[in-house]
C-alpha cells in the first residue's frame, strides 16, 4: 500500500532565503511521485512530477525535488524564497493503482 | 483554454436537502476524480472514473454517489447531506490514469466548491 508523509506542517521562512519542504513515502511498486501547490483560495497547480527518468527533478518557478529511493525521500526544495511562494504545498505518490496518495501539506510562510 | 469547471463554487444548504455538485471537462479525458479537503488531511479521493459508465470507490465513498453517463462530466452527488461533509471539493482529470514510460498521468484540478452543511 501507499503512502505519503509531508514532514512539517508549517515552514516559515524569510524572503531570499532557501526552502526545504520535506517528504517521504512508501510504495509497493516504482512511484509516481507529484509536488502540487495551492495559492489561498485557488486550486491545486502542478509544480514538478517524478517518473523514474532523473532523480533530480525541476519543476516551474524555480523549485526543483530529488527522489532518493534508499531514504524513500522526495523533498522539494527552492533555493531563495519569493513572497510569492507563500501558498500549501502537497506531495503526492502514485503506483499502478487507482489511488493518488495525497500528503497532508506543508503550509509554506514567507516573512519580508 | 483547457479547464474542469466545477460548481457551485460556494454553497451553504442543510441536512438532508439533495445537492449535486457538477464537473466538467473540455479536454476529453477520460478519467475523472472528485477528492475532499480537510484541514491537516490533505485530499482525499472519494470516487474515481476511468471512463464513461466506469465508476469506482476510492477511499471515503460514504455518503457520495456518482455517475459518468457522458464522457466530460462527472457529477458528485449528495443524497442526503450531513454536517461532517463540510468541506472543500475538488475535481480532477487527466488523459488516463497511468502511462507506460511516462507513470501516473498529471490531474488538472477544478478551482473548488466549498460546501458548508447546517
Amino acid at each position: 500500500a501507499q503512502s505519503v508523509t509531508q514532514l512539517d506542517s508549517h515552514v516559515s521562512v524569510s524572503e531570499g532565503t532557501p526552502v526545504l519542504l520535506r517528504c517521504n513515502y512508501s510504495s509497493s511498486y516504482s512511484p509516481s511521485l507529484f509536488w502540487y501547490v495551492q495559492h489561498p483560495n485557488k486550486g491545486l497547480q502542478l509544480l514538478l512530477k517524478y517518473t523514474s527518468a532523473a532523480t533530480l527533478v525541476k519543476g516551474i518557478n524555480g523549485f526543483e525535488a530529488e527522489f532518493k529511493k534508499s531514504e524513500t525521500s522526495f523533498h522539494l526544495t527552492k533555493p531563495s524564497a519569493h513572497m510569492s511562494d507563500a501558498a500549501e504545498y502537497f506531495c503526492v505518490v502514485s503506483d499502478r493503482g487507482h489511488y493518488m496518495r495525497f500528503g497532508a501539506g506543508t503550509r509554506l510562510t514567507v516573512k519580508p | 483554454e483547457a479547464q474542469v469547471t466545477q460548481n457551485p463554487r460556494y454553497l451553504i444548504t442543510v441536512t438532508g436537502k439533495k445537492l449535486t455538485v457538477t464537473c466538467s471537462q473540455n479536454m476529453n479525458h477520460e478519467y475523472m476524480s472528485w477528492y475532499r479537503q480537510d484541514p491537516g488531511l490533505g485530499l482525499r479521493q472519494i470516487y474515481y472514473s476511468m471512463n464513461v459508465e466506469v465508476t469506482d470507490k476510492g477511499d471515503v465513498p460514504e455518503g457520495y454517489k456518482v455517475s459518468r453517463k457522458e464522457k466530460r462530466n462527472f457529477p458528485l452527488i449528495l443524497e442526503s447531506p450531513s454536517p461532517n461533509q463540510t468541506s472543500l471539493y475538488f475535481c480532477a482529470s487527466s488523459s488516463s490514469r497511468w502511462t507506460t514510460g511516462s507513470g501516473a498521468n498529471v490531474l488538472t484540478f477544478g478551482a473548488g466548491s466549498r460546501l458548508t452543511v447546517l
